[in-house]
């Protein structure tokens, strides 16, 4: 069954903290990994996208690599207007087009 | 700016009442899609639409129903057989699906329905 699995489902970080958010999956046909950040009653906006292992991408204090089998999502010194809910999703093509989100991680920076 | 604009941003229904969502965009994408946000849960798809006049059922789609008469519409009506429709509903486009691509989602601010 074509899953996406995203831990923790909640993360707390003291600001200046470096930690990782994990998107791990299980998809036949990967077209793309896709990660969004979501902030409280406002739509996702698109971060990253990762075609194939072994491709990093980064913005300002957020790094996404990618396996085989998932994703990280890599905060260095993360600050309060980094707290949001980070979403991944892959997209996927067996005949039709998949795409298949996570229930997200929430992250909390304390200054 | 070119966007996705949903409203209204709060709904409030009443058990049997039908109700829709508007969903309109400026970014000239062929297609769109609504999908349906729950606690706990990762966005699930209720429709999405490649081309005017023709949509498809994703995964949710009982209790809803969608029309694409314009290029930039996508209306979302959340009928009263829709059990348990509460819920964050959001908005998407993107740029015409080819199989060989991943095609990134740009979403609206979402609306958010309560049932009374």
């Amino acid at each position: 069954e074509d899953q996406v699995t995203q831990s923790p489902e909640a993360l707390r970080l003291q600001e200046g903290e470096s930690s990782s958010l994990n998107c791990s999956y299980t998809v036949s046909g990967l077209r793309g990994l896709f990660w969004y950040r979501q902030d409280p009653g406002k739509g996702p906006e698109f971060l990253f996208t990762l075609y194939s292992a072994g491709e990093e991408k980064e913005k300002e204090r957020l790094k996404a690599t990618l396996t085989k089998k998932e994703s990280f999502l890599h905060i260095t010194a993360p600050k309060p207007e980094d707290s949001a809910t980070y979403l991944c999703a892959v997209q996927a093509y067996t005949g039709g087009f998949k795409t298949i989100f996570g229930a997200g991680t929430r992250l909390f920076v304390k200054a | 700016d070119g966007g996705i604009t949903q409203s209204p941003k709060y709904l409030f229904r009443k058990e049997g009442q039908n109700v829709t969502l508007s969903c309109e965009q400026n970014l000239n994408h062929d297609a769109m899609y609504w999908y349906r946000q729950d606690p706990g849960q990762g966005l699930r798809l209720i429709y999405y639409s490649q081309i005017v006049n023709d949509f498809q059922k994703g995964d949710i789609a009982e209790g809803y129903s969608v029309s694409r008469e314009k290029k930039e519409s996508f209306p979302l009506t959340v009928t009263s057989a829709q059990k348990n429709p509460t819920a964050f509903y959001l908005c998407a486009s993107s740029i015409i699906m080819v199989p060989s691509g991943a095609n990134v989602l740009t979403f609206g601010a979402g609306s958010r329905l309560t049932v009374l």
